[in-house]
């Protein structure tokens, strides 16, 4: 099974902070690498596919990069909205494993 | 719009069995690959189960596998996930999730719905 570890595992910001997520996986993925949003009681969000594919509607301050192993989301500059959790999860090969998820938080 | 609301969960006892459906509307649901994926109270996500367009393909997390049986009847738009010999440790909100292009790239999910088992 591929291990996707993410850090930090949560994270202090204030608004208007651009802010860096990494994910690691055990074995190279390539570029099967996707990034969601969950906030507290809904359902998660897809927000960046294959590594750096922008979901429509998912707002231009995110972006990810990365390939092989390592991953990052970025957010360049962070909005109220913009707190809770983050996981990635591989697409790579079944079992799917997520990270185990980065809360950020105001400061 | 695309919409999938999920239904079934509740309280079991350990041993038990329960079965989670998922309805959809707004996109053809015989066209996609559609998975399970759990969060137990205050933990990560993590996948249980898919299935292909026409059921031909089905897989598991290892957890899961010879106690859980995904499902899916094209003609009434929904997903099922029967559930049996439950355990304390699948207790869990329970999202259905429709694939993108890639099978398990997930942009739809449902509200999901709470399984709990305990006695």
């Amino acid at each position: 099974d591929i291990q996707m570890t993410q850090s930090p595992s949560s994270l202090s910001a204030s608004v208007g902070d651009r802010v860096t997520i990494t994910c690691r996986a055990s074995q190279s993925i390539s570029s099967y690498l996707n990034w969601y949003q969950q906030k507290p009681g809904k359902a998660p969000e897809l927000l960046i596919s294959a590594a750096s594919s922008l979901q429509s509607g998912v707002p231009s301050r995110f972006s990810g990069s990365g390939s092989g192993t390592d991953f990052t989301l970025t957010i360049s500059s962070l909005q109220p909205e913009d707190f809770a959790t983050y996981y990635c999860q591989e697409s790579y090969s079944t079992p799917i494993t997520f990270g185990q998820g980065t809360r950020l938080e105001i400061k | 719009e695309v919409q999938l609301v999920e239904s079934g969960g509740g309280l079991v006892q350990p041993g038990g069995s329960l079965r989670l459906s998922c309805e959809v509307s707004g996109f053809t649901f015989s066209n996609y690959w559609m998975s399970w994926v759990r969060q137990a109270p205050g933990k990560g996500l993590e996948w249980v189960a898919n299935i292909k367009q026409d059921g031909s393909e089905k897989y598991y997390v290892d957890s899961v596998k010879g106690r859980f049986t995904i499902s899916r009847d094209n003609a009434k738009n929904s997903l099922y996930l029967q559930m049996n010999s439950l355990r304390a440790d699948d207790t869990a909100i329970y999202y259905c999730a429709r694939a993108m292009t890639t099978v398990t790239t997930w942009a739809y999910w449902g509200q999901g719905t709470l399984v709990t088992v305990s006695s």
